[in-house]
Parts: structure tokens; C-alpha cells; sequence
């Protein structure tokens, strides 16, 4: 049962453009969601997170947006850069799961020129 | 702050052989997390730690699987009798409270077993 989606297995954006991640969660229980980036043979690497009590979280070029109701959560980044490109892990914790994370299966993405 | 540190970065090895893995967390966080992560997947809990406590294991980690994190620092886990199965990424983090759950992670055992 995977508690955490993340439908898009890919997604290509040219540079400057808007990037959009969405990721679902089917679990209630869940009150803290995280975005992770990864490198290919590095660890994951903390973006941003947001709480359940907020709808909203903003840090430089990324932000996350909380829609509780439909158990969505999606990243924006903007502006988008070559940087950028890795693949994004959506996570989540909440009460009762002793803080450990479930992760979706990533989105790949590629930022072009 | 020096984050998260795995040791060894690569391990190959022989199905039926035993290894072993080390992680350093972050200093003073006092929980620490084992993960594995596997082609196309997100990681996966294995384990968790507060302090030099194991509070709780997933159905993930099987008999063959043990942790430990003795003085509450550094943690170790082993793999006995390993299976080509068991060739995964094994992941370290760290956090710390209040509220625990952002988690820093190092940069993973990428284990092969032939």
C-alpha cells in the first residue's frame, strides 16, 4: 500500500520556466511532509517542509503548498535551473509513526537550456 | 557540522558473507534512522533510534538484519548471511528534537551482493 504517490515519474522544464511536483498522501495521520532532491549516488538532500497547520511554506526559490482536504502537496520552484535537475522524493511523517519518514517513488527532474 | 557520514561508501561482496556498516550522525542529534532504498524507489524505514535505544524495526528488517548504536553516537548495521536481494543503498539520517522529523541524511552504503 503506498501511502505517499507520486504519479509523475518525470518531468522536463526549460530554464527560467515554473517547475511543479505534485505528490499525494492517503494516510490522515500524516502532519509534517517533506521535499527531498537527490543526486545519483548521494543521500537526500532537505529542501523544505511544511506542517499540517499551514497551507503554505516559502524558501527562496521553492515553495510548498498544503491542500489537507485532498491530501495534495505539491513544490513549486521558480526559477528554474540546470541545477535543479535530480530526482525529487516527496515525504512524510505524523503522529504515531515515530517520525519516520514514507517517501514516494520520486519525480525526475530535468531542467533544459 | 560536518553532517552525516557513511562508511564504507561501496561494499561488494559474496552472497552468504556477512557485512557491516557504520553511520556518524550529525553531533548531538540524538535520533538516527536506517533506510534502504532500491532501484526506482523511495527509501524505505528500516530502523530507528533514540539515544542508544532501538524504539522501533520495520517488518522490512529480518533476522539477518541487526542494529545497534551502543554509546548513542555512532550506529552499525549488519547484514548476516547476505542474499542478492539485500543489494540495495542503505541509508543514514539523523534528526533532533522537538520536533524530530526533519531528517539529514549522509551519503549512503550502495551494497552489492553477487
Amino acid at each position: 500500500d503506498q501511502q505517499v504517490k507520486q504519479n509523475s515519474p518525470s518531468l522536463s522544464v526549460q530554464e527560467g520556466r515554473i517547475s511543479i511536483l505534485n505528490c499525494d498522501y492517503t494516510n490522515s495521520m500524516f502532519d509534517y511532509f517533506l521535499w527531498y532532491k537527490k543526486y545519483p549516488a548521494e543521500g537526500p538532500t532537505f529542501l523544505i517542509s511544511i506542517s499540517s497547520i499551514k497551507d503554505k511554506n516559502e524558501d527562496g526559490r521553492f515553495t510548498v503548498f498544503l491542500n489537507k482536504s485532498a491530501k495534495h502537496l505539491s513544490l513549486h520552484i521558480v526559477p528554474s535551473q540546470p541545477g535543479d535537475s535530480a530526482v525529487y522524493f516527496c515525504a512524510a511523517s505524523g503522529t504515531g509513526t515515530a517520525s519516520k519518514l514514507t517517501f514516494g517513488t520520486g519525480t525526475r527532474l530535468q531542467v533544459t537550456l | 557540522d560536518t553532517g552525516v557520514s557513511q562508511n564504507p561508501r561501496h561494499k561488494i561482496t559474496k552472497r552468504g558473507q556477512n557485512v557491516t556498516f557504520r553511520c556518524d550522525p550529525i553531533s548531538e542529534h540524538n535520533r538516527l534512522y536506517w533506510y534502504r532504498q532500491t532501484l526506482g524507489q523511495g527509501p524505505e524505514f528500516l530502523t530507528y533510534f533514540q539515544n542508544e535505544a532501538q524504539l522501533e524495526k520495520s517488518r522490512l528488517l529480518s533476522d539477518r538484519f541487526s542494529a545497534e548504536r551502543p554509546k548513542g553516537s555512532f550506529s552499525t548495521l549488519e547484514i548476516q548471511r547476505t542474499e542478492q536481494g539485500d543489494s540495495a543503498m542503505y541509508l543514514c539520517a539523523s534528526s533532533r528534537p522537538p520536533r524530530g522529523d526533519t531528517q539529514y541524511f549522509g551519503p549512503g552504503t550502495r551494497l552489492t551482493v553477487l
